[in-house]
């Protein structure tokens, strides 16, 4: 079946360290992106990436940072420059994203939680 | 509907009763319109769509309504079932592009038995 696998579904952090947050997609999209989620609250674009080893800054991109060496993959790294990242991450992609409105296809999201 | 805080909009319904969502937006340049679903601890799953040029379009057992005057955006679910329970919320961009979706923060819908 295609989809979004992301992993862990559940990880806790230490403050001060770096953790990395998976995305696979074996959807042959173009466009892969981050979201956060955090409770009461929409979703907020953290990064996204239209072609492979290209990507650019969401609305929330600072203490966040991204690879995309494959069209497949699309991990994001949660640094301790992040001040708040306990939050639900949902990894999407889509056809590409710079031409004509695409549905986003979602993974079922990455639960971060700060000890 | 939907609005920007720590609380999310509540909606309960009876099983077998018709839900309806709103979804209020303030941007007049919007042109596409994406309703989503999500249930907990899950992401959210497409549900239907509408482009700016409708006002209406339907799927099975739900509608999507636009009033672009009042700039107000509402999903309707015929005959709700324990399965609709979830939060759903409204996205919307005036570019066409996925990169410029803006997302409500959502409703929560209970259906009662």
């Amino acid at each position: 079946d295609g989809g979004i696998t992301q992993s862990p579904k559940y990880l806790f952090r230490k403050e001060g360290q770096n953790v990395t947050l998976s995305c696979e997609q074996n959807l042959n999209h173009d466009a892969m992106y981050w979201y956060r989620q955090d409770p009461g609250q929409g979703l907020r674009l953290i990064y996204y990436s239209q072609i492979v080893n290209d990507f650019q800054k969401g609305d929330i991109a600072e203490g966040y940072s991204v690879s995309r060496e494959k069209k497949e993959s699309f991990p994001l790294t949660v640094t301790s420059a992040q001040k708040n990242p306990t939050a639900f991450y949902l990894c999407a992609s889509s056809w590409d994203s710079s031409s004509g409105a695409n549905v986003l296809t979602f993974g079922a999201g990455s639960r971060l939680t700060v000890l | 509907g939907e609005s920007v805080g720590l609380h999310l909009p509540t909606l309960s319904v009876q099983e077998g009763d018709n839900s309806i969502i709103n979804c209020a937006y303030s941007n007049s340049a919007s042109d596409y319109f994406i309703w989503y679903k999500q249930e907990s601890g899950k992401g959210p799953q497409f549900i239907i769509d509408i482009r700016s040029n409708m006002d209406k379009r339907q799927g099975q057992r739900v509608t999507v309504l636009l009033n672009k005057t009042v700039k107000h955006l509402s999903l309707q679910i015929a005959a709700t079932q324990p399965g609709d329970s979830a939060v759903y919320f409204c996205a919307e961009t005036s570019s066409g592009s996925a990169r410029q979706l803006t997302f409500g923060s959502g409703t929560q819908l209970t259906v009662l038995p």
